[in-house]
Order: C-alpha cells, then sequence, then structure tokens
C-alpha cells in the first residue's frame, strides 16, 4: 500500500512569495494534519483536517493556511514567505475520528527553503 | 518551557549496546505517547505508542511510561548500526489524535 505522499520534494522561495504544498493520505484516511519541522528541532502542529474541516490550529500566524479536499487531499498554503518559514514541512494521516487510539503516519516532508 | 523536553544527546554507542532514550513532560493530559525514528531528511516513522502507563515490548524496543513522574522512556537492544537516526519522542490527548507534541530529538549512532 501506498503512504503518505507528498509534493514537491523540495523547493526554493523568495520572501514575500506564496507557496503551496501538496499531501495525499494513505488509502482510507480521512484525517490529514501538517506539521512544521526546524532543522535541530521537532515538529511542531500547525493544521489538522478531518472530513474537510479544520479540527485543530497550532501557534502559527494567518500567513498560514490549509484545506482539504472531498477526496481527502489536502494542501498547505503560506503567503509573504519569511526566512524563518525555511523548514521540512511534513504531512501525517490517520484513519478513524479526530480522537481515538489510532495513531499518524507521516510522509517524506516537503523541504522549503527560503530565500 | 517546553511541554515536552527530551534528551538532546547526541548518543554514540558501540554496536550490541543497551540504549536508553528518555523524555519528560509538563502535561498531565496527555494519555498517548509515541515514539518516532527519523532519517536525515526524511519523514518520522512510528516505532511505537503506548496508552497511559506501563511498558510495552516490540522486538527489541521496550517503551516505558510512568504518568506518575511524567516520564517516557524506550530502550533499544542489541542495538545495531541500522539503528543509527534521530528519535522522537512523542505524546498527545485522547480527543485530538491528530495533534503531537514532539520532543527535539535524541541523535543516536550505533557505531560497528
Amino acid at each position: 500500500d501506498a503512504g503518505v505522499t507528498q509534493s514537491p520534494t523540495h523547493l526554493i522561495k523568495t520572501r514575500g512569495q506564496h507557496v503551496t504544498l501538496r499531501c495525499s493520505p494513505i488509502s482510507g484516511h480521512k484525517s490529514v494534519s501538517w506539521y512544521q519541522q526546524v532543522l535541530g528541532q521537532g515538529p511542531q502542529f500547525i493544521f489538522q483536517y478531518y472530513e474537510k474541516e479544520e479540527r485543530g490550529r497550532g501557534n502559527f500566524p494567518d500567513r498560514f493556511s490549509a484545506r482539504q479536499f472531498p477526496n481527502y487531499s489536502s494542501e498547505l498554503n503560506v503567503n509573504a514567505l519569511l526566512l524563518g518559514d525555511s523548514a521540512l514541512y511534513l504531512c501525517a494521516s490517520r484513519p478513524g475520528t479526530v480522537g481515538g487510539i489510532y495513531e499518524q503516519y507521516f510522509g517524506p516532508g516537503t523541504r522549503l527553503t527560503v530565500t | 518551557q517546553k511541554e515536552v523536553e527530551q534528551d538532546p544527546g547526541p548518543l554514540s554507542v558501540p554496536e550490541g549496546a543497551i540504549v536508553s532514550l528518555n523524555c519528560t513532560y509538563s502535561n498531565s493530559a496527555f494519555q498517548y505517547f509515541m515514539w518516532y525514528r527519523q532519517y536525515s531528511r526524511k519523514g518520522p516513522e512510528l516505532l511505537m505508542y503506548t496508552y497511559s502507563s506501563g511498558n510495552k515490548e516490540d522486538g527489541r524496543f521496550t517503551a516505558q511510561v510512568d504518568k506518575s513522574s511524567k516520564y517516557i522512556s524506550l530502550f533499544i537492544r542489541d542495538s545495531q548500526p541500522s539503528d543509527s537516526a534521530t528519535y522522537l519522542c512523542a505524546m498527545r490527548h485522547n480527543t485530538n489524535a491528530g495533534k503531537s507534541t514532539f520532543g527535539d530529538g535524541t541523535t543516536l549512532t550505533v557505531k560497528p
């Protein structure tokens, strides 16, 4: 079975630009979460979506937004990029509902570099 | 202060050694405790998860949770060079399973 897939793998953007990152969850998984991982740190929670609705948001500015589509894929958008947005962006999916016992499975990430 | 603190390492051990990785946390509402392995520039891979206090064993890996002390551990027996990676502890509430709080990771090197 295919795992969580993310695209693109890498990208380089300039300060002030906008970026869209994409994620396809494991087949059958309806919950998608986004995390930001800065080099040398653990992943930080950005958003969770379940059944196309936002179910949680971390401590990130409004420049960050996301959505989930009817096929449960998701995209993360970041506007007005700053140098500090350079990081590995991780998508994770899980089965089940918002709570419960099932754990998340992560994709390979998109490495964003802002220059 | 961070909700989850992880022994920073790095840790270097000879092949065959027993490895102990540790995290402490401050939020007593956490109920699920996970360990992920992350190779360089890759996504985290779920190794083990435990609900509430107790031990869980899976092959060479044992996870321990002590909720009274707010302390979790991962033990790796008979460590192999292929175990060389960064290990991340993570924890979450029951009601929002898509939001985990992570430690900053411990980088382990197992030397042949």
